[in-house]
């Protein structure tokens, strides 16, 4: 049983562009969240997708935004890139189904740095 | 606003003795969960429990147990003769339920754990 995969692991941009990372949820799990990981930092979440739709927002401009596809799999897009956006992103999936036991599982993560 | 605080940065112990990781939170809500991942270095964060805001009662897991107290707002973590293989960074978190699902977690700082052999 494959667990939440991302891509790439690994990426460097440089400022100003824009960047796409990707998850695929852990199989039976429908709802997609990223957080972002500073160096040193506990990670901070950015938003939530379920049924296609962005359910919740953390503190984050809109040069964030996402997707999720009907397979539930996501996408994170950052427009503009700051050097300030070199993190750690994790994908992390869950059953909304199964609300008062539901557990996030977490992917390996896409280390982004700009430069 | 929820907010998770890990007061210790950085621990570190020789193999065998035991550790104890500290974790206060606060929220206004009445149902919520706490959980603690652990982060090796390759980054994956790794769940280790769960504990629901209407249960007290601690747990045992392994070498692992966790203390939940709601009078003081804290859900400790105890490793009892540690391991090398429990050098890693360890993170409390937080989330409450609304509408139809769960919120997104509210991760603390974390604690960097080293067990020097």
């Amino acid at each position: 049983d494959a667990g939440v995969t991302q891509s790439p692991t690994h990426l460097i941009k440089t400022r100003g562009q824009q960047v796409t990372l990707r998850c695929s949820p852990k199989s039976g799990h429908d709802t997609v969240s990223w957080y972002q990981q500073a160096l040193g930092q506990g990670p901070q979440f950015i938003f939530q997708y379920y049924e296609e739709e962005e359910r919740q927002r953390g503190n984050f401009p809109d040069r964030f935004s996402g997707h999720q596809f009907p397979n539930y799999s996501s996408e994170l897009n950052v427009n503009a890139l700051l050097l300030g956006d070199s993190a750690l992103y994790l994908c992390a999936s869950s059953a909304q189904g199964l609300r008062w036991n539901t557990e996030a599982f977490f992917g390996q993560g896409t280390r982004l740095t700009v430069v | 606003a929820q907010k998770v605080t890990q007061a210790q940065t950085e621990i570190s112990v020789v193999e065998k003795e035991d550790v104890t990781l500290d974790c206060v939170y606060e929220t206004r809500d009445t149902t919520y969960y706490l959980f603690w991942y652990k982060q090796p270095p390759s980054g994956e964060l790794v769940f280790l429990i769960r504990r629901n805001s209407f249960d007290e009662q601690n747990e045992i897991s392994g070498r692992y147990s966790w203390n939940f107290q709601k009078s003081t707002s804290s859900f400790n973590f105890t490793i009892t003769a540690s391991q090398v293989v429990d050098s890693a960074v360890y993170f409390c978190a937080l989330t409450s339920y609304s509408g139809g699902g769960a919120d997104g977690l509210t991760f603390g700082k974390g604690t960097h754990l080293i067990i020097q052999p």
